[in-house]
């Protein structure tokens, strides 16, 4: 297996389910990202993670939960979403030179999640 | 507000013309810009990117062209291919607050055969 995979690549979830989104690197990179893109919108960055630690939060709501047990994977835990949550939640991942530093220039994508909330 | 805008949502071309995508930005503090390209189900992949020290980055059939006073960039395809057609999205970086990548919505090209 190569490049960036997600599982699950669809899934239909109700409000008060909990599920998990996962995603792998086999890149050998120290960096991972999660994106939602909703329809007609722009890529949103939600987390960002460098050397396992999480560096970015961009103001999401807290029923989005990521996790970085180590370089390679990532996962986003879902609870008690809502309708509007519904959309393609995009992995990336890329090789920094040092943490803190200048992020790096290229990312590397995963297929993405086709999220529905029902 | 958006600080990278892609303005056409979707673009068609003949086969064998010229594709050109453009993109427009805010922050002056971006210095590097990257144009993805997306096919359905599947995630966007890295086409090309320019630094903001040149004008123009070239690469087979695909050219970007940066026009920093303008804060103006733009994919040139030629010659364009059924293959091409897909979501292209521009995006942007730089140092400080915007060393994140920032993306624009996307532009939807379609090659007619």
């Amino acid at each position: 297996e190569t490049g960036v995979t997600q599982t699950p690549r669809h899934l239909v979830m109700g409000m008060t389910n909990k599920k998990s989104l996962k995603c792998e690197q086999h890149l050998g990179h120290n960096a991972m990202y999660w994106y939602k893109q909703s329809a007609k919108k722009p890529l949103e960055l939600m987390f960002v993670y460098n050397f396992k630690e999480q560096t970015e939060n961009n103001s999401v709501p807290s029923r989005f939960s990521p996790e970085c047990p180590n370089s390679s994977h990532l996962f986003l835990h879902l609870h008690t979403l809502q309708p509007e949550d519904s959309a393609l939640y995009l992995c990336a991942s890329s090789q920094e030179v040092v943490s803190g530093g200048p992020t790096a220039r290229t990312q590397y994508f995963g297929p993405g999640t086709r999220l529905l909330v029902l | 507000d958006q600080q990278v805008k892609q303005n056409s949502p979707s673009l068609s071309v003949q086969e064998g013309r010229i594709s050109i995508l453009n993109c427009d930005y805010t922050n002056s503090m971006f210095d590097y810009f990257l144009w993805y390209k997306k096919y359905p189900a599947e995630g966007p992949t890295f086409l090309i990117s320019i630094s903001s020290i040149k004008d123009k980055n070239e690469d087979g059939r695909f050219t970007v062209f940066l026009n920093k006073s303008a804060k103006h960039l733009s994919l040139h395809i030629v010659p364009s291919q059924p293959g091409d057609s897909a979501v292209y999205f521009c995006a942007a970086k730089g140092s400080g607050s915007a060393r994140q990548l920032t993306f624009g919505s996307g532009t939807q090209l379609t090659v007619l055969p």
